[in-house]
């Protein structure tokens, strides 16, 4: 089986601009969750969509938004670039969504906003 | 906030065993213990996890206390592609959010 994909792998962009992002879940996973990594806060939690819904919100800015399609891909957009955009944004998909579940992670997007 | 404490960092030669701590004092009854590790810029993997009973897999064991107070992750034989962020992960938030703490880097030496 596929692992999780995410694409591109390598972005640069300006201040200002807008950028999308793309992940491509394992087959048969419902569940797609999104992460920022930066140097200074970690791994951080933006948001998850299951059947096209999202059901949690990280403590972002509404800058950054995201969608599920019907085939359980999903997009996130940061508008409005900023130069702390800068980070690894990571995608995990998981077959349903509960405590016992587990997330498998795509290799990620890194972003730099020049 | 992350619910887990770990040490910053360890070393650990060469085919021994890594054992790696994690304090999750405040783990509350229905609570996993979530371990993942992240090799250098690469997604995080996932290794193994567990509620109450020691777990095992092909990559690591599980021994979580008899209070579920701490736990320990270990590597039977560690080797050079071992090295990497080991990430303790307590609790579960509806929409599947983990939260991260900042993990114990791990160095395999020769």
């Amino acid at each position: 089986k596929a692992g999780v994909t995410q694409t591109p792998r390598y972005l640069i962009k300006t201040r200002g601009q807008q950028v999308t992002l793309s992940c491509s879940p394992i087959s048969g996973h419902r569940s797609v969750s999104w992460y920022q990594q930066t140097p200074g806060q970690g791994l951080q939690f933006l948001f998850e969509y299951f059947s096209e819904t999202q059901r949690n919100k990280g403590n972002f800015p509404g800058r950054f938004s995201g969608r599920q399609f019907s085939n359980s891909r999903s997009e996130m957009n940061v508008s409005t670039l900023e130069l702390g955009d800068s980070a690894l944004y990571l995608c995990a998909s998981s077959a349903k969504s509960d405590s016992t579940d587990t997330q498998y992670f795509g290799p990620g997007t890194r972003l730099t906003v020049l | 906030d992350a619910k887990t404490t770990q040490p910053p960092s360890m070393d650990c030669a060469e085919g021994r065993a890594a054992n790696l701590p994690c304090n999750h004092s405040t783990i509350s009854g229905n609570e996993y213990v979530y371990w993942y590790r992240q090799i250098h810029s690469q997604g995080p993997q996932y290794i193994i996890h567990g509620l109450k009973n020691n777990e095992t897999n092909e990559m690591a064991s599980l021994i979580i206390t008899e209070d579920r107070k701490s736990s320990t992750l270990i590597l039977p034989h560690a080797t050079l592609r071992d090295t990497a962020v080991y990430y303790c992960i307590v609790g579960w938030e509806y929409g599947n959010k983990l939260v991260f703490g900042a993990g114990t880097i791990l160095r395999v030496k020769s």
